[in-house]
């Protein structure tokens, strides 16, 4: 198993460009996530989906769109990227046979 | 809103003392508490977690305690090892809901 895996590793953008951050797994878990970690302020939650289909806000989701059509993927879009989201984003995975969450490596983003 | 929070944001230890970390949440439906351990440049890993139902928990030298009544858990690292240094992260979640709220972290120092 390949476990939770996410690209690009790093990415640089210019204000106001878009792009997406892929994030897979292969353990069949129904439930996805993504945060934002920032020095001195944790992870945050910015999205998370329950299954394929539905996905609901967290903490931070301004600013951001996800969608899950698969069960697998659940990519992370940035619409018009902005300073203030610069920060490293990890996608997370869990089961409904059990609480714990697996993360993938991250993604380091910057935004000039 | 719900919240976590954890302190100390940094701690310094002599290596083989033991090292606390606490953190407060304010949902009381929370039930399911998990550490993660995160080492530069990586990802995080449950290292431990206790669900509501118990009080305390072991493995070999990290150990976890809850008290439900006054909403805090903390994380208990005995003979620490220079390997332990790391940033620490405690999180709440209700089971079945897969929303984790993290505390802001503790970056822990063992000094050899």
């Amino acid at each position: 198993n390949a476990g939770v895996t996410q690209t690009p590793k790093f990415q640089v953008l210019k204000t106001g460009q878009s792009m997406t951050l892929q994030c897979a797994q292969d353990m069949n878990h129904e439930y996805m996530s993504w945060y934002r970690q920032d020095p001195g302020m944790g992870l945050r939650l910015i999205h998370y989906s329950v299954g394929a289909g539905i996905t609901d806000q967290g903490e931070v989701p301004n600013g951001y769109n996800v969608s899950r059509s698969t069960t697998e993927d659940f990519p992370l879009r940035l619409l018009s990227a902005a300073p203030s989201q610069t920060s490293v984003y990890f996608c997370a995975s869990s089961s409904s046979r059990g609480d714990e969450q697996y993360f993938g490596p991250g993604t380091r983003l910057t935004v000039t | 809103g719900e919240n976590v929070e954890q302190h100390p944001s940094t701690l310094s230890v002599q290596e083989g003392d033991s090292a606390v970390i606490k953190c407060t949440y304010s949902d009381s439906a929370s039930n399911y508490f998990p550490w993660y351990k995160q080492e530069l440049g990586k990802r995080p890993q449950l290292i431990i977690d206790i669900r509501s139902n118990v009080g305390e928990k072991k493995d070999q030298r990290i150990a976890v305690t809850l008290n439900k009544t006054a909403k805090h858990f903390s994380l208990h690292i005995t003979e620490t090892q220079p390997e332990d240094s790391a940033v620490y992260f405690c999180a709440a979640s209700t089971s079945g809901t897969y929303k984790y709220i993290f505390g802001t972290g503790t970056r822990l120092k063992v000094l050899a």
